[in-house]
């Protein structure tokens, strides 16, 4: 089975600075998505950023930016220029890839990481 | 993105009644929506895959007939809590995945049993 594993279960980080959230997963397949997700106090989640797991390229959304390391299973999440609306729970999220299935389309999620920003 | 809604976004009832929620995909047709559960500060806890024209499949542990899952048509999914208690009382999200499986949350249900 996948597991998702977010090592830090809070983060704070200085209005205008740069934090990195760190996410872990393990997985058999080689056909995989993983997503950032937020979740802000109106408990809306939010897509932040999706990688397909066979681009090399590292996934971009403005101030968010991923640094995916396949081989390492590592996909960390990196938030420039960093303002108080970015304060959040943040969710790393796995799913498998190809269709059908029994597990086709569930998202497996890590445990979260609460950012602060501090103005 | 491809918008989800859920109603009610709050529902306070008493013990032993029946309450349902309604998930809908606003723009797009989602033959596949998921229903999960949310503790405070805690990860989303996937309950159950909502199947357009067929029986939703429960994860190990949830209920079936405690949590009862309609998929009527491709834009709507509905969660219906029976014989709720207090224990039964959280925060319960659904989703859908678009066409570009990119899977889309709705606003999520704050349920109070009394």
């Amino acid at each position: 089975a996948q597991t998702v594993t977010q090592s830090q279960p809070e983060m704070s980080v200085q209005e205008a600075e740069t934090v990195t959230l760190s996410c872990t997963y393990d997985t058999s397949e080689s056909d995989y998505y993983l997503f950032w997700y937020k979740q802000p106090p109106s408990r809306q989640m939010i897509l932040v950023i999706r990688q397909e797991a066979y681009k090399q390229q590292n996934a971009t959304e403005n101030r968010f930016s991923v640094n995916f390391q396949k081989a390492a299973k590592s996909f960390s999440l990196k938030i420039s220029d960093s303002q108080l609306g970015d304060a959040a729970m943040y969710f790393c999220a796995y799913r498998r890839g190809g269709a059908g299935g029994t597990s086709y389309g569930k998202l497996t999620f890590g445990q979260g990481t609460i950012l602060t920003v501090h103005p | 993105g491809a918008v989800v809604s859920q109603h009610p976004s709050w529902v306070i009832c008493k013990s032993g009644t029946s309450v349902k929620i309604e998930c809908r995909s606003l723009d797009f047709q989602a033959t596949t929506m998921f229903w999960y559960r949310q503790f405070p500060k805690q990860s989303l806890m996937l309950m159950a895959t909502s199947n357009e024209g067929s029986k939703a499949t429960y994860e190990q542990g949830v209920e079936k007939d405690k949590f009862l899952i309609n998929h009527a048509s491709l834009t709507l999914s509905t969660l219906t809590v029976t014989s709720a208690h207090p224990e039964d009382s959280s925060f319960y999200i659904c989703s859908a995945n678009d066409l570009y499986e990119t899977q889309y949350f709705g606003p999520g249900t704050r349920l109070l049993v009394l």
